[in-house]
């Protein structure tokens, strides 16, 4: 099985920096996505990971460590239209992509 | 645009009547997944699809519950009948994978608009 844990609220300030830590058990592993979800939308991919390091992709970026199972989401130079829930997923051998519950960020003015 | 689109965006519907939800994947997507959102569990996979096979729907309610591929564009989610705690928002979500040779390849998962359903 899998078992996938992020915070569930952060809040931060705009301009600001916020980290979102995603950590993973499963039975096998073959990548790991962070996605965005605004309210009342669907999720839509801000990154993937398969190998240990950063990715960066404009203001945000991700971190993996395969050996601890854990990976974060960082955000920079915080925007209100950033307020919204990041989710965790973990891919395993086969393909099956797996959500954790989601972190919801506030931003304030 | 390439796009997930999912019909219908809203369905309420009475308890023990059939559902039908259905999801056209991106073009040349060859995997297909399900996934049902609520606030207290989130997003839960309920089954998925590589190249029309069903790969794996432990996370669905048997009793009620099927998804099929009919054909590369078209994925359905039935439930027969419902109730009012299938309540939730349905995602269909299409990607692209390529699982054999020694670098498998795969692309994120593309999801469509979703289809809220209400049992009354």
């Amino acid at each position: 099985g899998q078992n996938i844990d992020q915070p569930t609220e952060m809040t931060a300030t705009e301009g600001a920096i916020v980290q979102i830590n995603c950590t993973y058990q499963t039975s096998g592993f073959n990548g790991l996505f962070w996605y965005q979800q605004h309210a009342g939308e669907a999720p839509t991919f801000l990154s993937y990971n398969v190998l240990d390091g950063l990715e960066e992709k404009g203001r945000f970026s991700s971190f993996l460590s395969r050996s601890k199972g854990y990976s974060y989401l960082l955000l920079k130079e915080l925007q209100m239209k950033d307020s919204a829930s990041y989710l965790c997923a973990v891919r395993a051998p086969g393909y099956k992509l797996s959500f954790g519950a989601g972190t919801t960020v506030t931003v304030r003015a | 645009d390439a796009r997930v689109t999912q019909t219908p965006r809203d369905k309420v519907t009475e308890m023990g009547q059939e559902v039908t939800m259905r999801c056209q994947p991106i073009l040349g997507h060859n995997t297909v997944f399900w996934y049902r959102q609520t606030m207290m569990q989130g997003l839960e996979l309920l089954a998925y699809f590589r190249n029309r096979a069903p790969l794996d729907d432990s996370g669905m309610p048997k009793d009620r519950f099927s998804a099929e591929m009919p054909d590369a564009t078209l994925a359905t989610l039935k439930i027969q009948p419902s109730e009012p705690r299938d309540s939730a928002v349905y995602f269909c979500a299409s990607g692209w994978e390529r699982d054999r040779g020694p670098s498998p390849l795969n692309t994120e998962a593309f999801f469509g608009q979703g289809t809220r359903l209400t049992v009354v």
